[in-house]
């Protein structure tokens, strides 16, 4: 089966850091570039970063930028996303959502995972 | 950044109806880089429109998206009742995608 597994989410203190995993199943991963996107609870989408398929292009939402930091491991069809400094508005849902293709115009969401809750509190 | 204003924020309506979702963008967007998703609550988004118009694998042809510029729509044209969700449009800018803020689509 085609999917997309987030893991390591829970709960954090205010200041500290926390490593998510995305684990890709039933498709090469490796020839797709991957984002992971957020919600907080009852709130909208946000993009947060994306790399490429060779991880030579990173890109970071302004939020998060100097705190996150995203990486893959093309050998493990994984992703990961380093969060450090986290903060209360860093509480969401983080999901990791593959990018349709690698063609110019392939720069949509074509699968998501079910999402890792990540709780920044005291 | 190109920010999405999506209209209305919730839309009430009957199955059988039909659902027309406005996005309306702060500049103008390429429609290769414009995108829909469905949200039920308590599960992942998924794909229905990329490129502006055209439908994902396994979407129903009662969803269509039109548009250019900055004005873009989401028509479902006879809703059933698993279509009441939220809905999201998405863009990709230079180096960031940004979403819209959502409609939800209720059961009037």
């Amino acid at each position: 089966e085609v999917q997309l597994v987030e893991s390591g989410g829970g709960l954090v203190q205010p200041g500290g850091s926390l490593r998510l995993s995305c684990a890709a199943a039933g498709f090469t991963s490796s020839i797709y570039g991957m984002n992971w996107v957020r919600q907080a609870p009852g709130k909208g989408l946000e993009w947060v970063s994306y790399i490429s398929s060779s991880s030579t292009t990173i890109y970071y939402a302004d939020s998060v930028k100097g705190r996150f930091t995203i990486s893959r491991d093309n050998a493990k069809n994984s992703l990961d996303l380093q969060m450090n400094s986290l903060r209360a508005e860093d509480t969401a849902v983080y999901f990791c959502a593959k990018r349709g293709s690698s063609s110019s115009t392939g720069r949509y969401f074509d699968l998501w995972g079910r999402g890792t809750l990540v709780t920044v509190s005291s | 950044e190109i920010v999405l204003t999506q209209s209305p924020g919730t839309l009430s309506l009957s199955p059988g109806e039909r659902a027309t979702l406005s996005c309306r963008a702060s500049q103008s967007v390429s429609s290769s880089y414009l995108a829909w998703y469905q949200q039920i609550p308590g599960q992942a988004p998924r794909l229905l429109i990329y490129g502006a118009s055209s439908r994902a694998t396994g979407i129903p042809d009662r969803f269509s998206g039109s548009g250019s510029g900055t004005d873009f729509t989401l028509t479902i044209s006879r809703l059933e009742p698993e279509d009441f969700a939220v809905y999201y449009c998405q863009q990709y800018g230079t180096s960031s995608y940004t979403f819209g803020q959502g409609t939800k689509l209720e059961i009037k």
